[in-house]
């Protein structure tokens, strides 16, 4: 089983659609969170993080933790064209020494 | 920009040759990491350094090895190239001083390396 789970869509949504994207991970150790953001042929780049259970709210992102359900989501309210990218779910492991990543949600936003 | 630096960006090379990859971490990052991403494997985790000192090692093969400088740059050594190591490679840094736990990592733009 890998630690991190998440399903590679792709996902399409009209404009002003809200997005929910979603990954499961198997170690309950886990406390941080993060999601990555990254469009086609560049870097990832950090959108938000979590610790622990609960909600976080950036804008039109919310990251929300599940612990008993070892399950992470992210939602994107009104979204728009350019947030059109692939969204990566990824979590510190190895006593923070690395960071495991999901494989990466390719997310499409129609006009 | 993140700030860190990856040379170079684009890289064809012929099956068997060997091949450096170079990275500049963000100013005062004493942390880099490298990642490999391809279409099938999504972003895989190869080597974290910290202050010049292997810190972990995820899925690298012996063909690859790393290291960094006291300046903090850092090197990716792909050697005995196959076709299956096109992909893309990330270098990131982070700004903590230890494996935290919290650590957030910034990438480069990556280099392409394409194996023919």
């Amino acid at each position: 089983q890998k630690e991190v789970e998440q399903d590679p869509g792709p996902l399409s949504v009209p404009e002003g659609a809200i997005v929910s994207l979603n990954c499961t991970y198997s170690n309950s150790a886990f406390q941080y969170f993060m999601w990555y953001r990254q469009y086609s042929r560049k870097g990832p780049e950090l959108l938000m993080y979590t610790y622990s259970s609960g909600n976080k709210e950036d804008g039109r992102f919310t990251a929300q933790v599940d612990k008993s359900s070892k399950y992470i989501s992210l939602f994107i309210r009104d979204s728009q064209p350019s947030d059109s990218a692939t969204y990566l779910c990824a979590i510190p492991s190895g006593g923070g020494f690395k960071t495991i990543f999901g494989a990466g949600t390719r997310l499409f936003v129609k006009a | 920009d993140s700030g860190v630096t990856q040379t170079p960006k684009h890289l064809i090379t012929a099956t068997g040759q060997r091949v450096t990859l170079r990275c500049s971490p963000r100013s005062g990052d004493l942390s880099v990491y490298w990642y490999q991403q391809s279409l099938d494997q999504g972003l895989q985790f190869l080597i974290h350094y910290y202050n010049g000192e292997e810190r972990a090692k995820g899925n690298i093969l012996e063909r690859f090895s790393a290291q960094q400088f006291p300046d903090l740059h850092s090197e990716l050594n792909l050697s005995s190239l196959e076709l299956g190591d096109s992909a893309l490679y990330f270098c990131a840094s982070s700004p903590n001083k230890q494996g935290t736990a919290g650590n957030t990592i910034y990438f480069g733009e990556g280099s392409w390396l394409t194996v023919v």
